[in-house]
């Protein structure tokens, strides 16, 4: 039981150039999340996923997109990379239900775009 | 609406001595209520949990926390500081709607001195 994993866990980017981070857990949740972490400014949420196929516009979606074929995996991708997009990324997952609100975070996404 | 204060921002204690991290939530309802960890560089580790099932609560690592409705508070506490506890540490609630977001604290960095 591996919980939320996520690939890659270092990246840098050129300013333009493209690229998806992939999170999976293995704990059959419907809930999955997308967040950003940036000095100061705690955690925002960018986007998020109440189950399979859906995805919604979190705090600051802007120059994200997201996709969720499988329930297991959530995908972020960044089209166009900018130096506003360094930041450490983590993706989340929950159950969802009554008693269960609580997210599991995974090891984070450290991305820098020079 | 919903709220959660993280009454210090940094508290430093030497080892073997007492925790007490301070948390106060603001909601029209009982929210759940949770403490997590975040150690550097290092993704969120849910350290405990309050559901409405127990006012006291025990999470990993020898933390416990007590839900205080009067007060509206929810300090983490542990009995006595390891050096391994140095981390930031994040209060955060739901209340269970809509995307099940959390709204967190703005962290209190815990210190420990040999």
């Amino acid at each position: 039981n591996a919980g939320v994993t996520q690939t890659p866990k270092f990246r840098v980017l050129k300013t333009g150039q493209s690229m998806t981070l992939l999170c999976a857990q293995d704990m059959n949740h419907e809930y999955m999340y997308w967040y950003r972490q940036d000095p100061g400014m705690g955690l925002r949420l960018i986007h998020y996923s109440v189950g399979e196929g859906t995805t919604a516009k979190g705090e600051v979606p802007d120059g994200y997109n997201v996709s969720r074929l499988k329930k297991q995996n959530f995908l972020l991708g960044l089209e166009s990379a900018a130096p506003s997009q360094t930041s450490v990324y983590f993706c989340a997952s929950s159950s969802g239900q009554p008693g269960g609100y609580e997210q599991y975070f995974g090891p984070g996404t450290r991305l820098t775009v020079t | 609406a919903q709220s959660v204060t993280q009454l210090d921002s940094h508290v430093s204690v030497s080892e073997g001595t007492p925790v007490l991290l301070r948390c106060n939530y603001s909601s029209s309802y009982s929210p759940s209520l949770f403490w997590y960890v975040q150690h550097p560089n290092k993704g969120l580790q849910l350290l405990l949990k309050y559901t409405s099932a127990a006012t006291l609560v025990k999470g990993i690592n020898g933390f416990e926390a007590e839900f205080k409705k009067s007060e509206t508070s929810f300090h983490l506490t542990k009995p006595s500081a390891h050096m391994s506890d140095a981390a930031e540490y994040f209060c955060v609630s739901s209340l269970g709607t809509g995307r099940r977001a959390l709204t967190f604290g703005s962290g209190t960095r815990l210190q420990v001195q040999p």
